[in-house]
């Protein structure tokens, strides 16, 4: 992978509202796109991902949708809670080249109750 | 928790010293990383190691160095040489394979204080 920008770095919703973070990527070879979430204080844990044969990835309130035309990927979060509030980064990697991923510089989620 | 440990949690250390954070995991994982984080720079990879005795640097290595002895373990010694090290450093580890793709298991952090 190469350069991964993710947006907005900031994003502040209402508890109950959806929750969207964006990640653009250039590598067109890039085939596996991870989701951490980091609590305050805490270490990145991977929340979902999905690899680049799949459109669309559900796992109860959170989804990562693909558009590889496009290529971007995005974390949707329905009905946000209190504790959603954290980091969230993304990140991609690329099959038959360097197995590092490559980190977006976060998106912090604030979920006001 | 447990897995892939780091210590100590705070470090504070005097400029121009240079200082060593360790990184240890009981996961079996051949592939382990430093990387390190300030805020709204995301994750940046300091360096990488895939297999015992062997280790590359990642896209911020001036000024840091690391050994990779032991499969379990992966000490980043932190030089007089590097400019601002102030920060939060996390430790990961993960299962390896250039075809298939492999969580990275993070560490609990190290969060080095220079004066």
């Amino acid at each position: 992978g190469e350069n991964v920008e993710q947006h907005p770095s900031t994003l502040s919703v209402q508890e109950g509202d959806s929750a969207v973070i964006k990640c653009t990527y250039s590598d067109s070879a890039s085939n596996y796109f991870p989701w951490y979430k980091q609590e305050l204080g805490k270490r990145p844990q991977l929340i979902i991902d999905i690899r680049s044969n799949v459109g669309e990835k559900k796992d109860q309130r959170i989804a990562v949708t693909l558009n590889k035309t496009a290529k971007h990927f995005s974390l949707h979060i329905t009905e946000t809670q209190p504790e959603d509030s954290a980091v969230y980064f993304c990140a991609e990697k690329t099959s038959g080249g360097s197995y590092i991923p490559t980190f977006g510089r976060g998106t912090s989620l604030i979920v006001h109750p | 928790d447990g897995g892939i440990t780091q210590s100590p949690k705070y470090l504070f250390r005097k400029e121009g010293q240079n200082v060593t954070l360790s990184c240890e995991q009981n996961l079996n994982h051949d592939a382990m990383y430093w990387y390190r984080q300030d805020p709204g720079q995301g994750l940046r990879l300091i360096y990488y190691s895939q297999i015992v005795n062997d280790f590359q640097k990642g896209d911020i290595a001036e000024g840091y160095s690391v050994s990779r002895e032991k499969k379990e373990s992966f000490p980043l010694t932190v030089t007089s040489a590097q400019k601002n090290p102030t920060a939060f450093y996390l430790c990961a580890s993960s299962r390896q394979g250039r075809e298939t793709h492999y969580e990275q298991y993070f560490g609990p952090g190290t969060r080095l204080t220079v004066t």
